[in-house]
């Protein structure tokens, strides 16, 4: 069975501080895909950024970055020079899986 | 078309009414899903259709019944709902990959169902 766990419930950050966002999973396949999305108060869920496992590059998208740790099965998002509109649910997700989220809140 | 669609964006249904959900997509995706997400939680996978089959079903109970008349379309037949079942109704689409996995997805806003 595929899990996806997120430890932090909520977090917070200064407006244009970086904040790392931490995800850990566990699946017994070796090739699949990781994700994180986004759910802002309006909860219209998009994507940030994704991760294909066979690739050892970690992904970047702009502000956002990801560090993969394929033994580790870890899989941590970290948001450069926050912004008011990163204010928003983050879930890690594996294939269709969701992790149960972290609230960010990026505060002025 | 980058858009995932779902009507309605509210419902408001008793026990005993029959309703449905629809989604719709113009992106060319091969795989439609439904989740249902309740408060401040993650979405749930319900149902997978890949290449208009259904392909995933997590067990959900049969007064939810899942329909894909096409590939841009998505369906979700409720019947004799209890209040439990008021929640967020998500779809969402993708293209299968050659792998047998899925590529990200793209996420409508959501159905606000209530059952009284």
């Amino acid at each position: 069975a595929q899990t996806v766990t997120q430890s932090q419930p909520e977090m917070s950050v200064q407006e244009a501080e970086t904040v790392t966002l931490s995800c850990t999973y566990d699946t017994s396949e070796n090739n699949y895909y990781l994700f994180w999305y986004k759910q802002p108060p309006s909860r219209q869920m998009i994507l940030v950024i994704r991760q294909e496992a066979y690739k050892q590059q970690n992904a970047t998208e702009n502000r956002f970055s990801v560090n993969f740790q394929k033994a580790a099965k870890s899989f941590s998002l970290k948001i450069s020079d926050s912004q008011l509109g990163d204010t928003a649910m983050y879930f890690c997700a594996l294939d269709m899986r969701f992790g149960a989220g972290t609230r960010l809140t990026v505060k002025p | 078309d980058t858009e995932v669609t779902q009507t309605p964006k509210h419902l408001v249904m008793g026990m005993t009414n029959k309703k449905s959900l629809k989604c719709e997509q113009h992106m060319g995706h091969r795989a439609m899903y439904w989740y249902k997400q309740k408060a401040k939680k993650p979405p749930e996978l319900m149902f997978v259709y890949s290449y208009e089959k259904l392909s995933i079903n997590e067990s959900v109970p049969s007064r939810f019944s899942p329909e894909c008349p096409n590939s841009s379309l998505l369906n979700l037949h409720l019947h004799a709902l209890q209040p439990e079942d008021s929640a967020l109704y998500l779809c969402a689409s993708s293209q299968p990959l050659t792998s047998g996995r899925y590529n990200e997805q793209f996420f409508g806003p959501g159905t606000r169902l209530t059952v009284l």
